[in-house]
């Protein structure tokens, strides 16, 4: 196993367009996180999933963003109408039976 | 979650132990202490956590005060490799709070 995998790596948008992430845990790994970063601060909860439910959102998720988790495997993060502030890394990570969380490279947006 | 509180940065000679502390004066008795560490253009990498006993791995030590009000994390013997920032954060709950963390430079 190659660990958390995110795609795509890098994304420049236009402001206004929609834009969907990916990310793919560790096998196994029932428990999926995502987190949004921004240059000079240190990762912003967003959401969380068990398995496929939706167990936690931050208010940091505004009604623009939305995440899914359909088969419990791989999930989603879109985010609609992008604005400019929403430029920032978007990380995934992972948990199974332990508390610590495994997280991917990331997926950079720049929304112009 | 109890709020942590580290030096935005930190020096360390390659070769020597790299101590970084952390004060979470706030924690509760099921509060556990996590570190992280974010090299540049990665995503966050797990290092060690524990409760309340001191706690070592391959990567690094972490000693806890008997409080548990304060805690330090030891890499024994730094890399250049090692420059990153390290992140102390205490938790029960599923999502991690993450502050600005510790700019650790290795320098040779």
């Amino acid at each position: 196993d190659t660990g958390v995998s995110q795609d795509p790596r890098h994304k420049i948008t236009k402001r206004g367009q929609n834009v969907t992430f990916r990310c793919d845990p560790i096998s196994e790994h029932n428990r999926l996180y995502w987190y949004r970063q921004t240059l000079g601060q240190g990762p912003e909860f967003l959401t969380y999933f068990q398995n496929e439910a939706q167990l936690e959102k931050s208010r940091l998720l505004s009604d623009r963003f939305s995440a899914e988790r359909p088969k419990g495997s791989f999930s989603t993060l879109e985010i609609q109408r992008t604005e400019q502030g929403d430029s920032a890394m978007y990380l995934c990570a992972s948990s199974g039976t332990g508390a610590e969380q495994y997280f991917g490279p990331g997926t950079r947006l720049t929304v112009t | 979650d109890a709020k942590t509180t580290q030096p935005p940065s930190m020096d360390c000679a390659e070769g020597r132990a790299a101590n970084l502390p952390c004060n979470h004066s706030t924690i509760s008795g099921n509060e556990y202490v996590y570190w992280y560490r974010q090299i540049h253009s990665q995503g966050p990498q797990y290092i060690i956590h524990g409760l309340k006993n001191n706690e070592t791995n391959e990567m690094a030590s972490l000693i806890i005060t008997e409080d548990r009000k304060s805690s330090t994390l030891i890499l024994p013997h730094a890399t250049l490799r090692d420059t990153a920032v390290y992140y102390c954060i205490v938790r029960v709950n599923n999502d991690m709070r993450f502050g600005a963390g510790t700019r650790l430079t290795v320098k040779p």
